[in-house]
């Protein structure tokens, strides 16, 4: 088990620019959720996956945000124009598709907008 | 529409005992987690409650009451290495385990 594995761990971009960011979850995890969190808040929910399926979308995830799982395993979020608005840090988690699993949780990507 | 309350920040001494208290309300309940998170770093999980009453795992423990919409996390025997930030995060019924997150108490243990 080599945990849920997160890249870049940091992201500095202008504003306008599309970034791109990755997910591997530990490997027998069906399930694979992103979130958002900010200073001093918890993490925030945007999206879920079971296996290649993308099963629900936050509101919070505006029209330029796609996240994808083509395989069902590695997940990928594009964020496209970035704003100013969108430096956070973004997680990933995977859980076993049985019952309540807890969720375990990657290291994130900071993204910062100049 | 879902709210989590939590007390941003206490503070403790090392040894001692402390309660972090968390009251919710959601659309549906199923479970609650309770993640730890050190600054920079990811959460992770330290319990995990859907009976009413007190889930016991070494130094840490949880109590859960459904009816009140309320549950806590005691901490014992506290160490320096316990400062975190500590986030309890009801589920909803009928999913996947969303997990819906309050803002967390920041906990700083002192010598």
């Amino acid at each position: 088990d080599t945990g849920v594995s997160q890249n870049p761990r940091h992201k500095i971009t202008k504003r306008g620019q599309n970034v791109t960011f990755r997910c591997d979850p530990i490997s027998e995890h069906n399930r694979l959720y992103w979130y958002r969190q900010t200073l001093g808040q918890g993490p925030e929910f945007l999206t879920y996956f079971q296996n290649e399926a993308q099963l629900e979308k936050s509101r919070l995830l505006s029209d330029r945000f796609s996240a994808e799982r083509p395989k069902g395993s590695f997940s990928t979020l594009e964020i496209q124009r970035t704003e100013q608005g969108d430096s956070a840090m973004y997680l990933c988690a995977s859980s076993l598709n049985q019952g309540n699993q807890p969720q375990h949780f990657g290291d994130g990507t900071r993204l910062s907008i100049l | 529409g879902q709210n989590i309350d939590q007390p941003t920040e206490m503070t403790a001494t090392e040894g001692a005992i402390v309660q972090i208290n968390c009251t919710y309300q959601t659309s549906g309940f199923n479970g609650l987690f309770w993640y730890q998170q050190h600054a920079g770093e990811a959460p992770t999980f330290l319990s995990y409650n859907v009976l009413d009453g007190l889930e016991e795992k070494g130094r840490f423990s949880s109590f859960l009451s459904r009816s009140k919409g309320y549950s806590y996390l005691l901490l014992k025997e506290l160490q320096m290495k316990d400062s975190a930030s500590y986030l309890c995060a009801p589920t909803l019924s009928g999913g996947y385990n969303k997990l819906i997150f309050g803002a967390g108490t920041r906990l700083a243990v002192h010598p």
